[in-house]
């Protein structure tokens, strides 16, 4: 595997189910990213994690819960979802949470919660 | 206000021919950097091309190459010789500041791009 991947690729899930998305990077970078890309709207920064910390948590809900246990592993627990939160979930990578460095994307999960 | 704007939603071209993507943005910042990415219809966002705001020269990557005008505040993508394959949305993004919190990005919401045969 090369780059960043994103299991599963597509989640159909109801409202009272928990879930995980996983992420994984193969680039060798310390900081990680989960996105939200909803229709008609840019991307949402959710959380960002440096060397395993978690370094921003951009006011997202507390049904959506980060994990990010090495620095080549991110994890997006998912809780009592609602309707609004189907949407595209993109995870990233960078060299770096400082600098120019640009961050690398996986093909991310789309989710949609009936 | 918005940090970043893409003020066409759509864009068709030809194949073989250039065209270009329009970006605007907003800092108050002496140091940020712009990006362009793609994404094709599978999702993923593409790294294409990065402009520092203290870079002298315009930024090229292959057919991909930012017309960067400080002064306007403007970041356009210009695609060379269209091909198929570079139907997709583009995004332009700003990163803004120094230090300890200069990695969050601000896409703008993206130009559909369509290459006709």
């Amino acid at each position: 595997e090369t780059g960043v991947t994103q299991t599963p690729r597509h989640l159909v899930m109801g409202m009272t189910n928990k879930k995980s998305l996983k992420c994984e990077q193969h680039l060798g970078h310390n900081a990680m990213y989960w996105y939200k890309q909803s229709a008609k709207k840019p991307l949402e920064l959710m959380f960002v994690y440096s060397l395993e910390e978690r370094v921003e948590n951009n006011s997202v809900p507390s049904r959506f819960s980060p994990e990010c246990p090495n620095s080549s592993h991110l994890f997006l627990h998912l809780h009592t979802l609602q309707p609004e939160d189907s949407a595209l979930y993109l995870c990233a990578s960078s060299h770096g949470p400082q600098g120019s460095y640009e961050q690398y994307f996986g093909p991310g999960t789309r989710l949609t919660v009936t | 206000a918005q940090k970043i704007t893409q003020t066409q939603p759509g864009m068709f071209v030809q194949e073989k021919e250039a065209v270009t993507l329009d970006c605007t943005y907003d800092t108050s910042d002496q140091s940020y950097g712009l990006f362009w990415y793609k994404q094709p219809s599978s999702g993923e966002m593409i790294f294409l091309i990065y402009q520092g705001s203290y870079d002298e020269q315009n930024a090229t990557e292959g057919r991909y190459s930012l017309n960067f005008q400080k002064a306007r505040k403007s970041a356009n993508l210009v695609i060379s010789a269209s091909q198929l394959g570079d139907s997709a949305m583009y995004f332009c993004a700003m990163r803004e500041g120094q230090g300890g919190s200069n990695y969050k990005l601000t896409f703008g919401k993206g130009t559909l791009l369509t290459v006709n045969p």
